[in-house]
């Protein structure tokens, strides 16, 4: 099977600008998670995304959103974007079946950069 | 809140045995994962030990949980270079989908 994929790998904005990330789930696996990676506060969840619905959201302004599609990929944006944006983000899918024990598998992340 | 905690960095040499420990808060924890950074890439999920086992042998990873004190440890036997990496100790809570991660520890092997 195909692991997780996100495009772009690596995005420059400037700030003020809005950016969207694209994340493609294992085939199979219905939930979709976004997580931040920054030095500083390590690895933050975002939102989780389940069945076209956001299930779970983590402590971050509205200025983070995401969606899903009936296909389970999903897109997660960020507008009005500050310096302190500069991260990775990393996506997750998990099949989230009854006999599952909810293992969440990353992809390569979209490195990007606030300028 | 859910905390977890591991030590920042470990460095062995070849061939030794690594051990790296986490200990957590949560005392709902249901699932405890062990990850595996490289430089430049995602997370790689290496095993995880569900919170009623107290051991758990993959290869040459062993995974100890001691509930009683919230103490989880990954055993990494024969390590070699390319075990060089950041680990991170994850948890999942009940009633929680999220991950909550340690800040990762950085695994340094010596030839």
């Amino acid at each position: 099977k195909a692991g997780v994929t996100q495009t772009p790998r690596y995005l420059i904005k400037t700030r003020g600008q809005q950016v969207t990330l694209s994340c493609s789930p294992i085939s199979g696996h219905r939930s979709v998670s976004w997580y931040q990676q920054t030095p500083g506060q390590g690895l933050q969840f975002l939102f989780e995304y389940f069945s076209e619905t956001q299930r779970n959201k983590g402590n971050f302004p509205g200025r983070f959103s995401g969606r899903q599609f009936s296909n389970s990929r999903s897109e997660m944006n960020v507008s009005t974007l500050e310096l302190g944006d500069s991260a990775l983000y990393l996506c997750a899918s998990s099949p989230l079946s009854a006999s599952s024990s909810y293992e969440q598998y990353f992809g390569p992340g979209t490195r990007l950069t606030v300028t | 809140g859910e905390d977890v905690e591991q030590s920042l960095f470990l460095s062995v040499r070849e061939g030794d045995s690594s051990v790296i420990n986490c200990t957590y808060t949560d005392s709902s924890s249901t699932y405890l994962y062990w990850y595996k950074q490289e430089p430049g890439a995602g997370l790689q999920l290496l095993t995880y030990i569900f919170s009623n086992m107290d051991m758990k042998q993959d290869q040459r990873l062993t995974v100890l949980l001691n509930k009683k004190d919230k103490h989880l440890s990954l055993r990494i036997a024969d390590t070699q270079t390319g075990d060089s990496a950041i680990y991170f100790c994850a948890e999942k809570s009940t009633g929680r989908r999220a991950l909550t991660f340690g800040s990762g520890t950085r695994l340094q092997v010596q030839p």
